[in-house]
C-alpha cells in the first residue's frame, strides 16, 4: 500500500531533551516536506526537501533540523525542544520532476507535547 | 507572500443540501492548487488536484473549480452527506521558477452536515 508513515504517533517530552520524528515514504517520490498544524495558526510549512541531499527552510523553520540522505526517508530533529513546539506535525511527499508536481500524500502525524 | 483564506470557517448544512466552499490566495502566479479533507485528530486526505491550467477536476459528487486570474476557487460538494461532515483545506503550491518546493494552506472550513 502507498503510503507515508510516521513515528512516533504521539510523544510526550520535556524542554531540552532533543528528539527525532521519523518520516518514511514507499512511493518513490522525490519531493518530502515537514508541517505543522497549531489551532489558530492552521497549517504551516517547516521544512521541505526537493530531492537526496537538497533541503530548504519553509515559513517556520526556528528550531528544527531536517537531513535527506535517503530518498525514502526525511526525519525532523528538535535538538532542544521548547514548549512552542507543542504541535500537531504532519509530514508530506509528492512526485517532482524539473517541470512539475504532482498532488501531495500526507502522513497519520505526530502529536508533541513539550513540558 | 502568498495568502490563502477559506470563508467561511464553520459551515453546517442539512442532508442532501448542495454546497460550495471557497479559497481565496493573494498570489495568481500558482502551479496548482489541491483540495483536502481533514477528519477530527487525522491526516489530511487528498480530495482533487487542480493544475494551473485547468479551469475544473470532478471526482464523484466533487467539482473543484480554478480561476487562477481571480485568485479563486471552490470545491462544490454534491447531495451532501453526514459523511462528508470534516474540515476541508486548499493549499497552493507557486510556480516552479519561484519558491519551488513552498506550499501554503488555508486554515480550513469546518463542515457538519446534519442527518
Amino acid at each position: 500500500e502507498a503510503q507515508v508513515t510516521q513515528n512516533p504517533r504521539y510523544l510526550i517530552t520535556v524542554t531540552g531533551k532533543k528528539l527525532t520524528v521519523t518520516c518514511s515514504q514507499n512511493m518513490n517520490h522525490e519531493y518530502m516536506s515537514w508541517y505543522r498544524q497549531d489551532p489558530g495558526l492552521g497549517l504551516r510549512q517547516i521544512y521541505y526537501s526537493m530531492n537526496v541531499e537538497v533541503t530548504d527552510k519553509g515559513d517556520v523553520p526556528e528550531g528544527y533540523k531536517v537531513s535527506r540522505k535517503e530518498k525514502r526517508n526525511f526525519p525532523l530533529i528538535l535538538e532542544s525542544p521548547s514548549p512552542n513546539q507543542t504541535s500537531l506535525y504532519f509530514c508530506a511527499s509528492s512526485l517532482y520532476a524539473r517541470t512539475a508536481y504532482y498532488e501531495q500524500y500526507f502522513g497519520p502525524g505526530t502529536r508533541l507535547t513539550v513540558t | 507572500k502568498q495568502e490563502v483564506t477559506q470563508i467561511p470557517a464553520a459551515l453546517s448544512v442539512p442532508e442532501g443540501e448542495n454546497l460550495v466552499l471557497n479559497c481565496s490566495f493573494t498570489d495568481s502566479a500558482i502551479y496548482n492548487l489541491q483540495w483536502f479533507r481533514q477528519d477530527p485528530g487525522k491526516g489530511l486526505t487528498s480530495l482533487l488536484l487542480i493544475q494551473s491550467s485547468q479551469r475544473e477536476q470532478t471526482s464523484g459528487r466533487l467539482n473543484a473549480s480554478l480561476d487562477k486570474s481571480s485568485g479563486r476557487s471552490t470545491l462544490y460538494i454534491a447531495a451532501s452527506q453526514p459523511g462528508d461532515s470534516a474540515t476541508y483545506l486548499c493549499a497552493v503550491r507557486p510556480l516552479l521558477e519561484t519558491n519551488a518546493g513552498k506550499s501554503t494552506f488555508g486554515d480550513g472550513t469546518t463542515l457538519t452536515v446534519k442527518p
